[in-house]
Order: C-alpha cells, then structure tokens, then sequence
C-alpha cells in the first residue's frame, strides 16, 4: 500500500529537549515536505527537499532542521523545541515538478510545554 | 492580506443539500487548483484537481476556477453525513513546486 507514515502520532515534551519527527514514504518520491497546521493559519510549509541531499526552506523554517539522506525518509529535526512550536505536523510527498499529487501523512501531534 | 483566503465556517447542512465551498485568491500566477478534504485526526487527502480556469466534475463533486475574478469553489451535491470534514483549497503557481493552502472550512452534514 502506497503510504506515508509519520512517527510519533503524539509527542508531549518540554522546553529545550531536542526531538525528531520522522517520515518516511514508499513510492518513491523525489520530493518530500513538512508542513505544520495551526488554527486560523493552515498548512504552512517548513522545509521541504528536491531529492537526496537537497533541502529548501519554506514559509516557516524557524527553529527547525531536516535532512534527507535517503530518498524515502525526511526527519524534522527540532533542536530546541519551544512552546510556540507546539502544532499539528504533517509530512507530504509527491513525485515531481509541475502539479502532482502530494501525499500527507497521518500527523504529528506536538505539544511542547 | 493572505494569498489564499477561505471562510473557516463551521457550514452545518442537512443531509442531501447542495454544498458550496469557496476560495479567493490574489496571485494571478497560480495555474493549479486543488480541493483536499481532511477528516478529524487525519491527514489532507487530494479530491479534486484542476488546472486553469474551467469546471471538473467527479460524482457528486464538482470544481470550478474563475481566473478572472480570482475565485475558486467547489460544490458537493446530495451531501452525505460521510462528507463532514474539512475541506481546503490549495493552488500552485505554474512551474514551482510549492503549494499555497486556504486556512479551511469545517463542514458539518446532519441527518
């Protein structure tokens, strides 16, 4: 089954403890991306990555990192998690340039107290 | 001003209405139009697609693009109590790879 699968689903945690949401898809997708979802606000783009090795910033990158060192995974790295970073994350992937359909995971549900 | 603007709602209809979901936007370069509905506690996942101006029907789902007026709306016909969600636009400029988001509308069908 085509999927992408994001862990942890609910992550409470505090202040300054660094933490990694990971992603990961298995159809082969050249191009990943994280997104994060607050009321009123939508999905805003973090970070997102063309291929192995090679990231972008998006809207929102603040106070985080990612890397993609292998094709099928893309880990959203918080260094210091703060509470303004506390929010719904989801990752998506899609196969090329131009319009494709991206693939959401299920979320990550980050509380950060 | 947001680029992509949609009313958050909560829209509450009966069972059978005909729905109308909509967003205005004010980048002309956008080329590709979306509909994503999200149920509660799920990911975003694609229900329709159209790229330029036109109308895109799929079952009960039909998608139309005004590129003149900038304004883009998606109508459900027969609404089912299955089809509570929320629904958000998205678009994309031609030849980029980032897509723009509405904020969403939360729709509620009742039997």
């Amino acid at each position: 089954e085509a999927q992408v699968t994001q862990n942890p689903r609910y992550l409470i945690t505090v202040t300054g403890k660094k933490l990694t949401v990971t992603c990961s898809q298995n159809m082969n997708h050249e191009y990943m991306s994280w997104y994060r979802q607050d009321p009123g606000l939508g999905l805003r783009q973090i970070y997102y990555s063309m291929n192995v090795e090679v990231t972008d910033k998006g809207d929102v990158p603040e106070g985080y990192k990612v890397s993609r060192k292998e094709k099928r995974n893309f880990p959203l790295i918080l260094e210091s998690p703060s509470p303004n970073q506390t929010s719904l994350y989801f990752c998506a992937s899609w196969s090329g340039t131009g319009y494709n359909e991206q693939f959401f995971g299920p979320g990550t549900r980050l509380t950060v107290l | 001003q947001k680029e992509v603007e949609q009313d958050p709602g909560p829209l509450s209809v009966p069972e059978g209405a005909i729905v109308s979901l909509n967003c205005t936007y004010s980048n002309s370069a956008f080329q590709y139009f979306m509909w994503y509905r999200q149920y509660s506690r799920k990911g975003p996942e694609l229900l329709m697609y159209t790229y330029s101006s036109g109308n895109k029907e799929d079952g009960r789902f039909t998608a139309q693009v005004d590129k003149s007026s900038k304004y883009i709306s998606l109508f459900i016909r027969d609404s089912q109590p299955s089809d509570s969600a929320t629904y958000l636009c998205a678009m994309m400029p031609y030849n980029t790879d980032k897509l723009i988001f509405g904020t969403g509308t939360r729709l509620q069908v009742f039997p």
